[in-house]
This record gives C-alpha cells, structure tokens and sequence, in this order.
C-alpha cells in the first residue's frame, strides 16, 4: 500500500507571493491533517479534514487555508507570503474512527 | 488546548545502554498517546503508542508507559543500537480527534 505523497517536495517563494500544497493520503484513510514543522516552534497542527469538511483547525492565520477533494486529497494554500512561513509542511493521513496518523515527506517551503 | 512537555531536550547514551524519554500533557481529556521518531531529513514515524486504558505497551525494544493520575508518560528504549539516534516526539490527543498536540521532540544520540 503506497504511503502518504505530498508534492512538491521542495519550493522557494518570494515574500507576498502564494503557495499550493498537495497531499494524497494512504488508500482508505478520509482524515488528512496538516503541521507546520519549524527548529523553534517544532510540530503545530494546522487543520485536518474529514469528507471534504474541517473538522478542525489550529492557532494559524486566515492566510493559511485548505481543501478536500471527494477523493481524499488535500490541498493547502498560503497566502501573501511571510519570511517566518518558512517551514517543513507534513500532511498526515488516518483511518475512519482511528487516531493513528501516518505522515508524508513534507514540502520543504523556503520564503525569501 | 493540549499542552505537551517533553524532556530532557538532547539524550546521549552508549550503545546498549537504555534510554528515557518522558512527557507531560496538561488536559485530562486527552485518552492517546503516539510517539514518533524522525530521522535526519525523514518523515516522521509512528513507534508505538498507547491508550489510557492501558498502563504500558511494549514492542521489541520499545515500551511505552502512562500514568494519568500524573499525566506524563514515558518512552524507554533499551539495548540501544546507532540506528536507534533520531529525534523522537511525543504527543497528545483525544481518540478520534485528529489533532495531535506535539512535544517540542528528543534528540537521542547513541554513541558506539
């Protein structure tokens, strides 16, 4: 069974510019959360998403958004870019009813 | 919300030795408990992890365990190996909720 994927691996944007992440979850799982993984801060949840519906969301500005697609893919997008969003974006996938979650690679975001 | 304190910060051990890693969680609601650990440049990876209902969990050479009347738990590993040196996070949530409250993550070294 393939794992999580998030595309693309690597980005570097210039400030005031936006940025689309994706993230294909494990075949079966409908919860994809994604964090915001940074040196100082470590990992904070941003928001998860359940049947194309946020369920939940974390501490993050409105610049920071997300989708579900009826197929269970997710997308986040991040808007006029700031130098501190620079980070390592994880998506995590689970299973209907289970906490246990299963990370991708991450999308490396360099802000310059 | 869920606050996740994880100490010491960096741990180094000899090879075969066993080492400690505890946390502590602030909300009494909070029923699951995973630990990750995260190889240089890798993504993180579920251990192993444990529910209220239970006071330890072992697999291999890892075990966990959970005192909730003290709300802290613990990550032992023993006889460590080279392959063992990782950053391991623990974290925190309430089952089926799909947000994770992550420590700020253990850099375990272990010394040939």
């Amino acid at each position: 069974k393939a794992g999580v994927t998030q595309t693309p691996r690597y980005l570097i944007k210039t400030r005031g510019q936006q940025v689309t992440l994706s993230c294909s979850p494990i075949s079966g799982h409908r919860s994809v959360s994604w964090y915001q993984q940074t040196p100082g801060q470590g990992l904070q949840f941003l928001f998860e998403y359940f049947s194309e519906t946020q369920r939940n969301k974390g501490n993050f500005p409105g610049r920071f958004s997300g989708r579900q697609f009826s197929n269970s893919r997710s997308e986040m997008n991040v808007s006029t870019l700031e130098l501190g969003d620079s980070a390592l974006y994880l998506c995590a996938s689970s299973f209907l009813g289970r906490t246990e979650a299963f990370f991708g690679q991450g999308t490396r975001l360099t802000v310059v | 919300g869920e606050n996740v304190e994880q100490h010491p910060s960096t741990l180094s051990v000899q090879e075969g030795d066993s080492a400690v890693i505890k946390c502590t969680y602030s909300d009494s609601a909070s029923n699951y408990f995973p630990w990750y650990k995260q190889e240089l440049g890798k993504r993180p990876q579920l251990i192993i992890d444990i529910r209220s209902n239970v006071g330890e969990k072992k697999d291999q050479r890892i075990a966990v365990t959970l005192n909730k009347t003290a709300k802290h738990f613990s990550l032992h590993i023993t006889e460590t190996q080279p392959e063992d040196s990782a950053v391991y996070f623990c974290a925190a949530s309430m089952e089926g909720n799909n947000r994770l409250a992550f420590g700020k993550g253990n850099q375990v070294v272990v010394i040939p």
